[in-house]
């Protein structure tokens, strides 16, 4: 299973662009790369996966480049309500995967 | 609305008294997680079921916990002779199966508070 590195925090303001780098250098062929957000006492919320290049839905946007050995979630003018706690994720859904959490990205909006 | 529930939301319990949590999967998912968070860490696997069957089950599973899935459909997590040390949040996730994009979807979590 791939080990991911995410900054421990960061502050930004509303309106905002907010980017988050996940590094994962020994990611597998297989794995997909998956990213969660977390208020406190809530359970995880999936907010988008990838496997390359770039996805995007209607709340984030994920960059994958061509090694594929990072990543980055990008998150489009912010509000106070996305203050949150943000977990990268890297391993394949098939066989015995299991989700491994880090910390996760500590991500606090200021007015 | 047709998400993972889990119940109760919060338990406190007296230590050495055993608890018991149940964990309803989104409809027709597969598989089904149970993690365990404490303050300020992120999620840790504790065990998963396909379908009835118990895959695998992590360390952190002590001998005085247990899970079942006994028709495929919901799970409970049982902890026996509790300790101050098993107080944390107790997260419960299920995906469809086995396809690589078959990503995990949270309940919202029982709190366990063993005094």
């Amino acid at each position: 299973l791939a080990k991911t590195t995410q900054p421990i925090s960061m502050d930004s303001y509303e309106g905002q662009e907010v980017n988050i780098t996940c590094s994962h250098n020994n990611i597998a062929t297989n794995d997909y790369i998956t990213w969660y957000q977390q208020f406190p006492s809530q359970g995880p919320r999936f907010i988008i996966q990838g496997y390359k290049t770039k996805v995007t839905n209607e709340v984030a946007s994920l960059f994958i480049p061509a090694d594929r050995k990072s990543s980055t979630l990008s998150l489009p003018r912010v509000s106070l309500s996305d203050t949150a706690v943000y977990y990268c994720l890297v391993g394949d859904n098939r066989g015995t995967y299991k989700y491994i959490f880090g910390t996760g990205t500590r991500l606090k909006v200021l007015a | 609305d047709t998400g993972v529930s889990q119940n109760p939301r919060h338990k406190i319990t007296k230590r050495g008294q055993n608890v018991t949590f149940r964990c309803d999967p989104i409809s027709e998912h597969n598989r089904l997680y149970w993690y365990r968070q404490t303050l300020g860490q992120g999620p840790e696997f504790l065990t998963y079921f396909q379908n009835e069957a118990q895959l695998e089950k992590s360390r952190l599973l002590s001998d005085r916990f247990s899970a079942e899935r006994p028709k495929g459909s919901f799970s409970t997590l049982e902890i026996q002779r509790t300790e101050q040390g098993d107080s944390a949040m107790y997260l419960c996730a299920s995906s469809l199966g086995e396809a690589a994009t078959d990503t995990q979807y949270f309940g919202p979590g029982t709190r366990l508070t063993v005094l």
